[in-house]
């Protein structure tokens, strides 16, 4: 089946530094690319979303220069949070769309920002 | 505006039937996702519908009925692994996915 590849699983990061989210589809080519932020016990939050060949359309309230996404391809988006501090603290997923009737999730970055 | 419902949490028991239904009112519709997601975790795929009627994948099912903007997932035979959230989204005119806030399956002995 579709498998999204999404690294770092965990990560732990000082207070002001730069953390890369990369996700990568390994056996399709991805027509929309979701990036999402869950916080513990609530919903999927939609922080940005790019279709095929443009650049990424953020949410209101998210701030692209500090959450930098990068559509380097059809099967790769990264996700750079720019000078982290602790409320950037959550879980990010990745969600890639394979046509209209399919979209699979990577496996979640857990971010914790010290 | 668009708006997705569905149960916050639901019980049930080992080896029973539960129906977790979702409603949506959105602009346009483009078909409705179900994922199931455990705590900590992922979300992962569970089916996808774009026509009335049911659709069914082993021990789960999903069904839809556009006329009534209605879901449901119907998990049979449940085990205790089948505690998780389980979110209902529903792709717009746009493409774009709306989620609904999920609902808590709890299953007991």
């Amino acid at each position: 089946g579709a498998v999204v590849s999404q690294h770092p699983s965990w990560v732990i990061c000082k207070s002001g530094t730069s953390v890369k989210i990369e996700c990568r589809s390994l056996d399709f080519q991805a027509t929309t690319m979701f990036w999402y932020r869950q916080f513990p016990k609530q919903s999927l939050m939609l922080m940005a979303t790019s279709n095929e060949g443009s650049k990424a359309t953020y949410e209101q309230g998210v701030e692209k220069d500090k959450f930098l996404i990068n559509h380097a391809s059809l099967t790769l988006s990264t996700l750079t949070v720019t000078s982290a501090h602790p409320e950037d603290s959550s879980f990010y997923i990745c969600l890639f769309g394979r046509g209209n009737t399919e979209a699979f999730f990577g496996q979640g970055t857990r971010l914790t920002v010290v | 505006g668009q708006n997705i419902d569905q149960p916050t949490e639901m019980t049930a028991t080992e080896g029973a039937i539960v129906q977790i239904n979702c409603t949506y009112q959105t602009s346009g519709f483009n078909g409705l996702f179900w994922y199931q997601q455990h705590a900590g975790e992922a979300p992962t795929f569970l089916s996808y519908n774009v026509l009335d009627g049911l659709e069914e994948k082993g021990r789960f099912s999903s069904f839809l009925s556009r006329s009534k903007g209605y879901s449901y997932l119907l998990l049979k035979e449940l085990q205790m692994k089948d505690s998780a959230s389980y979110l209902c989204a529903v792709m717009d005119s746009n493409y774009q996915l709306i989620w609904g806030a999920g609902t808590k399956l709890i299953i007991k002995p």
